[in-house]
């Protein structure tokens, strides 16, 4: 079952605009991962954050968490036309390696 | 590494036909996923193995699944039966296990086998 839902379900915006999509959860989580998907790709694991951890940043990416209201933000800075994939949370269901995954956001960045 | 590697890559049966999905996940790796993708229900975690033993199948959605794990380099995903329904795609992700680094809990997924069931 899901774990996760993202927010927006879908996302379009210009090429240097930032996206920001939303997750969130319904069970207390060790972790939460972001991933992206291109089309007809597997997925591409982007940055984990702990339960302990508010804030983290890798390049173009942060990554938000508050374990409170059970929701994570991935904000994608100066977007670029590349960026446009689908955007997945997954948090781990009590067990690091048991990883639920939401729905998605689809952000297409338009160059 | 070639990373996690998935066969075939797409996969076109008629109904009633038995269908065999083929992963080999990366070396080293204790623990190995099979999911599916469909617009409809999004990714779903249908069984994972953790040193080659099945740990949790609860997401296997009817007996005709069935996924075996005969060693660490192996794994296969079998629809017996196959139904128009089970038309979706294929993920197959491992990850190394409890080591305590951040990476440990990283799933890397395989392409992926695309399968239609007409």
């Amino acid at each position: 079952s899901q774990q996760g839902e993202e927010d927006p379900q879908a996302l379009s915006i210009q090429e240097g605009e930032n996206a920001t999509m939303n997750c969130s959860y319904k069970t207390s989580i060790n972790n939460l991962q972001w991933y992206r998907q291109n089309s007809g790709r597997g997925l591409v694991h982007l940055i984990l954050i702990r339960s302990n951890e508010r804030e983290k940043h890798s390049g173009r990416l942060r990554v938000t968490l508050d374990t409170s209201k059970k929701s994570s933000s991935l904000l994608i800075t100066a977007s670029r036309a590349a960026d446009t994939a689908s955007y997945f949370c997954a948090t781990d269901a009590g067990n690091n390696n048991d990883m639920r995954f939401g729905a998605g956001t689809r952000l297409t960045v338009k160059p | 590494d070639a990373g996690v590697i998935q066969s075939p890559r797409h996969e076109v049966t008629e109904m009633g036909q038995e269908v065999t999905l083929r992963c080999k996940p990366i070396s080293g790796h204790d623990y190995l996923f099979w999911y599916r993708q469909t617009m409809m229900r999004g990714l779903e975690l249908l069984i994972y193995f953790n040193n080659n033993v099945p740990i949790d199948d609860s997401g296997m959605p009817e007996d005709r699944f069935s996924a075996k794990m005969p060693n660490a380099s192996f794994s296969t995903l079998k629809i017996q039966p196959s139904e128009p329904r089970d038309s979706a795609v294929y993920f197959c992700a491992s990850t190394p296990g409890a080591s305590g680094s951040d990476s440990t809990d990283t799933q890397y997924f395989g392409p992926g086998t695309r399968l239609t069931v007409l």
